[in-house]
C-alpha cells in the first residue's frame, strides 16, 4: 500500500503568481487534510474533506486559497496572487473515519518559496 | 480554546540516555484524542501513538512509553536508551473525539538531538 503522495515536492515562485499543489491520499482513506508548517512551528490546520465535501476551513485560509477534491480521491490546493508570507511547507494527510483507527498519515509535503 | 504546549524547544542527550518529552494541553472537551508524531530530518511526519482521553493506562512500545495524566492535562513521551536514529522533531497533537480525530491541534514541537 503506497502512502500519501504530494506533488511537486518543491515550488519556487515569484510574488503575485498562482500555484497549485496536488495530494494523492492513501487509496481507501475517505478523509483528506491540508496543513501548513513554517520553520520551527507545528503544522497548522487549513482545511479538510470527507469524500468530496469540504467540511471545515480554518480562518487562516484567506480568499486567495482554495482547495478541491472533485471525485473524492486526489485533492488540489491553489494559492492565488502568492505573497512572501505564503512561503511554508504544505502538508497533506489522509485518514479513514470508520473502525477504530483515525490516525492521519502525512505526505512528504510541498515546500513553497515565494521570492 | 484548544491548545497544545511543548515547553521544551530543544533537548540534547547522549546515546543510551533516557529522555522525556513533555506535552501539556488545554481543551474544554471532556473526551478527546491525543497523538504523538515524529518528524525526522527527511521531513515526513510519522504517526507514533493515539490515546483516547478515557483510557489513562500508560502504554509501552519497545523503547517508547507514554504517560497520560488527565488530572494534569499532560501526555508525556519517554524514550528509553535513546539512539542516534531517534534524532527528530517530536510533535504532540490534540484531536476531536466525536469527529474521529478531525483537525489536529499541534504543539510547537521538541527537537531531540541524540549524540553518539
Amino acid at each position: 500500500d503506497t502512502g500519501v503522495s504530494q506533488n511537486p515536492r518543491h515550488k519556487i515562485t515569484k510574488r503575485g503568481q498562482n500555484v497549485t499543489f496536488r495530494c494523492d491520499p492513501i487509496s481507501e482513506h475517505n478523509r483528506l487534510y491540508w496543513y501548513r508548517q513554517t520553520l520551527g512551528q507545528g503544522p497548522e490546520f487549513l482545511t479538510y474533506f470527507q469524500n468530496e465535501a469540504q467540511l471545515e476551513k480554518s480562518r487562516l485560509l484567506s480568499d486567495r486559497f482554495s482547495a478541491e477534491r472533485p471525485k473524492g480521491s486526489f485533492s488540489t490546493l491553489e494559492i492565488q496572487r502568492t505573497e512572501q508570507g505564503d512561503s511554508a511547507m504544505y502538508l497533506c494527510a489522509s485518514s479513514y473515519d470508520e473502525g477504530e483507527h483515525y490516525e492521519q498519515y502525512f505526505g512528504p509535503g510541498t515546500r513553497l518559496t515565494v521570492t | 480554546a484548544q491548545k497544545v504546549t511543548q515547553a521544551q524547544t530543544e533537548i540534547s542527550v547522549v546515546e543510551k540516555e533516557d529522555v522525556t518529552l513533555d506535552c501539556v494541553y488545554e481543551t474544554r472537551d471532556t473526551t478527546y484524542y491525543l497523538f504523538w508524531y515524529k518528524q525526522p530530518p527527511s521531513g515526513e511526519l510519522v504517526f507514533l501513538i493515539r490515546r483516547n482521553s478515557f483510557d489513562e493506562q500508560n502504554e509501552i512500545s519497545g523503547r517508547y512509553s507514554w504517560n497520560f495524566q488527565k488530572s494534569t492535562s499532560s501526555f508525556n513521551f519517554t524514550i528509553t536508551a535513546s539512539q542516534v536514529v531517534d534524532s527528530a522533531v517530536y510533535f504532540c497533537a490534540l484531536g476531536d473525539f466525536y469527529n474521529q480525530g478531525g483537525k489536529l491541534i499541534f504543539g510547537q514541537g521538541t527537537e531531540l538531538s541524540v549524540k553518539p
